[in-house]
């Protein structure tokens, strides 16, 4: 059964860093094809996604976002890690990991499992 | 690239159909996931390949489309199909906008 489970700080200050960690089970990352990406959704509008990692070290990024993030793994730990530097208030909302069964040519992919998610404020 | 989903709200009597409508600014191909997302939950992936169900989505739930138009069509509302539903592209590069706005099911 494929799980998995953000964490990290529910408040941060405008310009500080965000390191969220995404702990999975149920895969390894090891294998062709799999994935894992993040996702974010401020209150009330839908989901974005902002990044992604293959299980062979293949990086993808939101545009938008890409010279603030940085995502990684650590399979031997089974966890993904997104930093996200200078957040401002815009960057509110509930960031979500989730699993991508699948290598897609595009820039993104869908998931078919994911973190309950964890509300992130960024505030003063 | 500009996914937009109509309509913004839905409202059907259960055991009637709903349906669905999400639209790509430029073709995606089949290149297309449908998500259900109920209040304080993740999404949940019900579609991927404009018509493939997920792993343990009920036969109720359907896709259909290429290019530019696609639907998701709920064959016979229940109650537990309230919910915002979500299309996202994943063809394009650079990989951005790839949800639609949404549309919030309603039991009437």
């Amino acid at each position: 059964q494929i799980t998995l489970k953000e964490s990290g700080p529910t408040l941060v200050k405008p310009t500080q860093t965000l390191t969220l960690t995404c702990t999975f089970s149920g895969f390894s990352l090891t294998y062709g094809g799999e994935g894992v990406a993040w996702f974010r959704q401020p209150p009330g509008k839908a989901p974005e996604w902002i990044a992604l990692i293959y299980w062979n070290d293949e990086k993808r990024y939101s545009p938008s976002l890409q010279t603030r993030l940085t995502i990684t793994k650590d399979t031997s730990k089974k966890q993904v890690v997104l930093t996200m530097i200078n957040m401002d208030p815009m960057d509110t909302g509930t960031y979500f990991c989730a699993h991508t069964p699948v290598y897609c040519s595009g820039g993104s992919c869908y998931s078919d499992y994911w973190g309950q998610g964890t509300l992130v404020t960024v505030s003063s | 690239i500009v996914m937009t989903q109509s309509p913004a709200t839905l409202s059907v009597f259960p055991g009637e159909r709903a349906t669905l409508s999400c639209r790509a600014s430029q073709s995606i191909t089949t290149n297309l996931a449908w998500y259900q997302q109920k209040p304080g939950h993740a999404p949940r992936l019900l579609i991927f390949a404009a018509s493939t169900r997920a792993a343990g989505i009920p036969a109720r739930f359907s896709g259909s489309g290429s290019g530019t138009e696609f639907t998701l069509t709920i064959s016979s509302l229940q109650s537990e199909d309230v919910a915002v539903y979500y299309c996202q592209q994943y063809i394009k590069r650079p990989p951005e906008r790839t949800f639609g706005q949404g549309t919030r099911v309603e039991i009437k």
